[in-house]
């Protein structure tokens, strides 16, 4: 069974520290690997695709990687605006869907 | 423009009503899904449209009927829900071309409610 792991399910970091949140796969054929950005009672927004390993995407603060077994999320100098939780999504031949992970939840205090 | 929109925003329903949500897409996206999320947990997949054909279900129970009218609207019927049906309805739309997946897009999601 496809499985998909975040990690950490929280974190509270400071404006201006930068981390990474992680996303660990267990699937058979990943096809794709999705980032999405949750507000609270809202839609997943998309950030990012990775389909292979060893390739990276960045868009402002963000930039994610992929390796045969994991993903990051890097966040460099956050801002109170990237809190959110962070959803990752692997698509798999076997499956023909989105598996999720649990996501992490993001707060960015000042 | 990525958008997908989704009425209502808000539903509140008795467990003996009726009601349908609407989802509609403009991006010529072929491939069309229902999710349903519960709070602090991700979303799970209902129905997949494929070119206006319902091509994953994935056992969800009859008191939720899915219709697609055409390529850019997408229903959820609602009928005889129960108080653990109250959550976010998300629908999300995609390309569906050949080769590597395409990318789901989500709408803002209807927040639903059965007492």
């Amino acid at each position: 069974e496809d499985q998909v792991t975040q990690s950490p399910e929280a974190l509270r970091l400071q404006e201006g520290e930068s981390s990474s949140l992680n996303c660990s796969y267990t699937v058979s054929g990943l096809r794709g690997l999705f980032w999405y950005r949750q507000d609270p009672g809202k839609g997943p927004e998309f950030l990012f695709t990775l389909y292979s390993a060893g390739e990276e995407k960045e868009k402002e603060r963000l930039k994610a990687t992929l390796t045969k077994k994991e993903s990051f999320l890097h966040i460099t100098a956050p801002k109170p605006e990237d809190s959110a939780t962070y959803l990752c999504a692997c698509f798999t031949g076997t499956a023909s869907k989105l598996t999720f992970g649990t996501g992490t939840r993001l707060q960015v205090t000042l | 423009d990525t958008e997908v929109t989704q009425t209502p925003k808000h539903l509140v329903m008795g467990m003996t009503n009726k009601k349908s949500l609407k989802c509609e897409q403009h991006m010529g996206h072929r491939a069309m899904y229902w999710y349903k999320q519960k709070a602090k947990k991700p979303p799970e997949l209902m129905f997949v449209y494929s070119y206006e054909k319902l091509s994953i279900n994935e056992s969800v129970p009859s008191r939720f009927s899915p219709e697609c009218p055409n390529s850019s609207l997408l229903n959820l019927h609602l009928h005889a829900l129960q108080p653990e049906d109250s959550a976010l309805y998300l629908c999300a739309s995609s390309q569906e071309g050949q080769g590597d997946p395409d990318t789901q897009y989500f709408g803002p999601g209807t927040r639903l409610t059965v007492l």
